[in-house]
């Protein structure tokens, strides 16, 4: 596989579940991103890793939990989600070239529905 | 703090028409900035990417945005519409120079657009 690839891509989740969505690229990036895009609103960085540690942390509610095991790697553990947490959540990656742009790549997404 | 505004959450053009799609951004530097697009049921993907070298920069699909600081403007452009353009689309702006090697990627609120056969 190429790219960044999310998974699963479609999961259906009471308030009270606990589940994981996962996160890999194989393009041998050290920095990986959860963003969260809701319909009608701009996309919300909500975690950022570099070199498997957390650099920031938007004021997300704990009921997102990320882990970063290695740099290939990036899940967003959820629990206890309100409806208002169903969106698309997108996963990034970028390589830190030390100078120019910050481009991103974007997995397809795990489109989240909490009931 | 830098932002994005984008004119228009959704714009129908008919196909083989012109495609322009407008952002502007708020920086007391010029920023990189970027735009990206968004198939359905897709991720974002980068289309083109402006770094302080030509004003003019050419992406792929045969989009294309000019950067006029006078203006804050970064305006996507393709000269004739296909179907397959029919997408979400996202400017986005980041500082420069980076002072992370994660520098925040700052996105405008996206715009839609149809393609009318």
């Amino acid at each position: 596989e190429t790219g960044v690839t999310q998974t699963p891509r479609h999961l259906v989740m009471g308030m009270t579940n606990k589940k994981s969505l996962k996160c890999e690229q194989h393009l041998g990036h050290n920095a990986m991103y959860w963003y969260k895009q809701s319909a009608k609103k701009p996309l919300e960085l909500m975690f950022v890793y570099s070199l498997e540690e957390r650099v920031e942390n938007n004021s997300v509610p704990s009921r997102f939990s990320p882990e970063c095991p290695n740099s290939s790697h990036l899940f967003l553990h959820l629990h206890t989600l309100q409806p208002e947490d169903s969106a698309l959540y997108l996963c990034a990656s970028s390589q830190d070239r030390g100078t120019g742009a910050n481009v991103l790549t974007f997995g397809a997404g795990s489109r989240l529905t909490v009931l | 703090a830098q932002s994005v505004t984008q004119l228009g959450s959704h714009v129908s053009v008919s196909e083989g028409a012109l495609v322009l799609l407008r952002c502007n951004y708020s920086s007391s530097v010029p920023p990189y900035l970027f735009w990206y697009v968004q198939y359905p049921n897709q991720g974002l993907q980068l289309l083109l990417k402006y770094t302080s070298a030509a004003t003019l920069v050419k992406g792929i699909n045969g989009f294309e945005a000019e950067f006029k600081k006078s203006e804050t403007s970064f305006h996507l452009t393709k000269p004739s519409a296909h179907m397959s353009d029919a997408a979400e689309y996202f400017c986005a702006v980041s500082p420069t120079p980076m002072k992370t090697s994660y520098d925040k990627v700052i996105f405008g609120p996206g715009t839609s657009l149809s393609v009318i056969p």
